[in-house]
Order: C-alpha cells, then sequence, then structure tokens
C-alpha cells in the first residue's frame, strides 16, 4: 500500500484480556519495527524484524508481549493478559531495508486497558 | 550502548523567530541520526537524516541540522518558524552497531507563540 496501516486505530480492554495489533507495511520494505509511546513519552523500542533473519526482541518488556510476520509482510503484536501499563500508542514503521533510510511510521493503535 | 538524549522537554518561540533543539547521541561509532515531527494527532513523519557526507544537511519544510563529532550533537534548526511548526520533535540514532534498530530521544515539543 502507499503507506504503513495499522488497524485498530483504538482499542479498549478489560484487564486480563488478549489483544492483537495488527501491522501492514509498505509494499517491498524488509525492515519493520513496533514501538510504543506512553502519554507524554518518547517512543520505546519494542521488536524488530529484517527479511528472514531471526526477529530483534531485546525491547519486548515482558514475555506477554509476542510479534509475528508472516510472509514477510504483515506483522500481529500479540499482548496477553493485559495490564493497566500496558495502555499506550503502539506505532508500526517499516523501512526498504536496514533502517538506514529512515522510517515511514504508521498512525498507531492506541490501547487503553481499563 | 546508543542513546539520545534531547536537554528540553519544552520550547517556546514568536512566530518567525530562529529555532535550535538540541540534540546528543552516544553511539560507539558512526551513528545515523534522524529527526522526526509528530504533529498532534497525527503519525511521525521523517524531517531530515544524517549518514555520512555533509555534515549540514536539508530536511523538509524548511528544517536542516548539523552534525558535530566532537560535540555528539545533532542539532536541528530554522530560520523562521511558523505557527504550523507547533509539534513534538524527535532526534534518534541507529547504525549497524545496533543491529540498525533506531533509538528515539524523549522529544522536544515545541509551542509557537503570535
Amino acid at each position: 500500500g502507499a503507506g504503513v496501516s495499522q488497524s485498530p486505530s483504538n482499542k479498549v480492554t478489560e484487564k486480563g484480556k488478549d489483544v492483537e495489533l495488527r501491522c501492514d507495511p509498505i509494499s517491498g520494505h524488509t525492515a519493520l519495527y513496533w514501538y510504543r509511546q506512553s502519554l507524554g513519552q518518547g517512543l520505546e523500542f519494542l521488536i524488530y524484524f529484517q527479511g528472514n533473519s531471526a526477529p530483534d526482541k531485546s525491547g519486548l518488556p515482558s514475555d506477554r508481549f509476542s510479534a509475528e510476520r508472516t510472509g514477510g509482510s504483515v506483522s500481529t503484536l500479540t499482548i496477553q493478559r493485559t495490564q493497566q501499563e500496558d495502555s499506550a500508542v503502539y506505532l508500526c514503521a517499516s523501512s526498504l531495508a536496514t533502517g538506514d533510510y529512515g522510517y515511514t511510521f504508521g498512525s498507531g493503535t492506541r490501547l487503553t486497558v481499563v | 550502548a546508543q542513546s539520545v538524549t534531547q536537554p528540553d522537554i519544552h520550547i517556546t518561540v514568536s512566530e518567525g523567530a530562529s529555532l535550535e533543539l538540541r540534540c546528543n547521541y552516544s553511539y560507539g561509532a558512526t551513528p545515523y541520526l534522524f529527526w522526526y515531527v509528530q504533529s498532534p494527532g497525527q503519525g511521525l513523519q521523517l524531517l531530515l537524516k544524517y549518514f555520512s557526507g555533509d555534515t549540514l544537511v536539508q530536511g523538509i519544510k524548511g528544517f536542516e541540522a548539523e552534525f558535530k563529532r566532537s560535540q555528539s550533537s545533532f542539532n536541528l534548526r530554522k530560520p523562521s518558524v511558523h505557527w504550523s511548526d507547533a509539534a513534538e520533535y524527535f532526534c534518534a540514532v541507529g547504525g549497524e552497531t545496533g543491529g540498525f534498530k533506531t533509538i528515539f530521544g524523549a522529544g522536544t515539543r515545541l509551542f509557537v507563540k503570535a
């Protein structure tokens, strides 16, 4: 597509429920990144996929967080047993290769855990 | 480990005045440096990037940034600010040493007064 598409744009969930956030990168972009932006905070790196290489999961805050990327395209970020501190905007970005071109960001998914 | 510091949480400038947003980075090798802008309710947009070569880089919307290796800085400048420049600005660093994932600063919020 023309840009990075994220869905849903907003998600309200009850504490303890699982959620799935979707990211559809720009066609042809081999690198895909997930970041989290909490209110008034900068961007926190979560996970990075590059082609068929093993993802860099070093930023995932706990084992409740996981992500996959199917067929080198669409990615899903899953948060299990959500907690209130998971409330944030989850941003996805993609780039042509290894990040040296700068990222194109999606509009994000605003997650609210009540 | 790579890191980015944006010393100013917020800055207020008058419309038409010049602007400089500060950014200091820590990186073990030659960094890739970026500035992004996030307007209210919008996604992040890449303003400019530095990889190598001329240390003064030009970006979109009349912005420029200068890479100073000796000071580990990459400050963003604009000669004359417009009211539409009010937004949050993020400096970021990445590169091969970090596996090409990009680390973002906490951001500087720019307010423009008439």
